[in-house]
């Protein structure tokens, strides 16, 4: 199957600070990237959906001014985690798509566990 | 708007044994396709089958089958033969063609020895 990295795999931080999150998909084009937060014993919780070369699709409730998404190429994808505090601590997952597919699976990136002291 | 519901936070099984995970999900969509996700304590996901709602059949991914119910919305995942390695969070999922998948609560599965 496909390969999604996410890099870093963990990162430790101080509130106030700003943390860049890559996702690469190292062995398709990725048309459609997604990016998801997930806290302890809880379900993945979409954030936003990025398309190459446009800006992402924010869910409801999610800052985009807070997590700035951008998907410059087909293989990567960042998450930017602005003026950090310790609410954003959490597991960030990000999976990637490709329309070249015949059905809509996401490969998912082994996740970056966040912790803002 | 899509929702999946999984109403066992938990559950257990015996080596060897076979378990059942139920899912609903609840759409107006008549294309789509249905998920199960597997996370272990490593915390990668894990497709462990999917079924596009077009098909009739149930899929099959060896030890692991699902049972469709399209009128009746539901997803449920049989788990056969039970391995130590099975333990883990399972999740169901819903999605449409090239569009964002949404999971369900999850439920946390573990095989005892």
């Amino acid at each position: 199957g496909a390969v999604v990295s996410q890099h870093p795999s963990w990162v430790i931080c101080k509130s106030g600070t700003s943390v860049k999150i890559e996702c690469r998909s190292l062995d398709f084009q990725a048309t459609t990237m997604f990016w998801y937060r997930q806290f302890p014993k809880q379900s993945l919780m979409l954030m936003a959906t990025s398309n190459e070369g446009s800006k992402a699709t924010y869910e409801q409730g999610v800052e985009k001014d807070k997590f700035l998404i951008n998907h410059a190429s087909l293989t990567l994808s960042t998450l930017t985690v602005t003026s950090a505090h310790p609410e954003d601590s959490s597991f960030y997952i990000c999976s990637a798509g490709s329309s070249g597919l015949s059905y809509n699976e996401q490969f998912f990136g082994p996740g970056t566990r966040l912790t803002v002291l | 708007a899509q929702t999946v519901t999984q109403s066992q936070p938990e559950m257990s099984v015996q080596e060897a044994e076979t378990v059942t995970l139920s899912c609903t999900y609840d759409t107006s969509e008549n294309n789509y396709y249905l998920f199960w996700y597997k996370q272990p304590p490593s915390r990668q996901m894990i497709l462990v089958i999917r079924q596009e709602a077009y098909k009739q059949q149930n899929a099959t991914e060896n030890r692991f089958s699902v049972n469709f119910q399209k009128a009746a919305k539901s997803f449920s995942l049989k788990i056969s033969d039970s391995q130590l390695g099975d333990t883990a969070m399972y999740f169901c999922a819903f999605g449409t063609s090239y569009d964002k998948v949404i999971f369900g609560p999850g439920t946390s599965l573990s095989v005892i020895p």
